[in-house]
């Protein structure tokens, strides 16, 4: 069965701080699609990244990276030199080849003071 | 602005009644996928459609249904309802997600219905 689970509900960080956001994920499939999006205050998900199961090179996009590792099932999300406009929730997703769902994890809420 | 249009944005009902959630997808975008957010579940899955045609069911309750129209827009009905069905509603849309898709589709989601049941 799919399953995507964050383990930090909410994440408080001083500007400028580097900041990894956790994702562990189940999938009994060989092929899957890894996603995160980010819902800022305005409340519209915004898609940041997807990655397939056979792709495990890591990715860098400007202050995001992310690490995916299939070994831990996990595929982590670090902001370096986090900014107050970081500030938002963040959900990692799943949805495997042979399903269209995607699944969603219960999300991180990210605060970065100034 | 995603491309996704949903109306209305905020809705406040009483228990028992029926409502009506609309949803344009982004152009060119043949499916639409509507999600729930509360604060207790998260965000949940409850049905996508292809071109018209129902393509996935997740936890959507027997008072809910929905429906794509052939000029591709959706609407979730939701009836009888509780004061648990208070959430945001979230719409959205790709541009595969038919019988040969491969489960890549990036979603572009809309702004969202609040509902609130009094």
């Amino acid at each position: 069965a799919q399953k995507v689970t964050q383990a930090q509900t909410e994440i408080s960080v001083v500007e400028k701080e580097d900041v990894t956001l956790d994702c562990v994920y189940e999938t009994r499939d060989t092929t899957y699609y890894l996603f995160w999006y980010k819902q800022p205050p305005s409340g519209e998900l915004v898609f940041l990244i997807r990655r397939n199961s056979f792709d495990e090179q890591n990715e860098i996009s400007g202050r995001y990276s992310w690490n995916f590792q299939k070994s831990t099932s996990s595929f982590n999300f670090t902001i370096t030199a986090s900014q107050v406009v970081d500030s938002a929730v963040y959900f990692c997703a799943l949805s495997e080849a042979v399903k269209v769902k995607t699944i969603f994890g219960a999300g991180t809420r990210l605060f970065v003071k100034a | 602005d995603s491309g996704v249009t949903q109306t209305p944005k905020h809705l406040i009902t009483a228990t028992g009644q029926r409502v009506t959630l609309r949803c344009s997808p982004r152009s060119g975008d043949l499916s639409v996928y509507w999600y729930q957010q509360s604060l207790d579940q998260g965000l949940q899955f409850l049905i996508q459609y292809y071109n018209g045609e129902e393509r996935a069911k997740g936890n959507i309750l027997e008072r809910f249904s929905a429906q794509q129209f052939p000029d591709l827009h959706s609407e979730l009905n939701l009836s009888s309802l509780e004061l648990g069905d208070s959430a945001l509603y979230f719409c959205a849309s790709s541009a595969t997600g038919g019988r040969l898709s491969s489960g890549a589709n990036v979603l572009t989601f809309g702004a969202g219905s609040r509902l609130t049941v009094l």
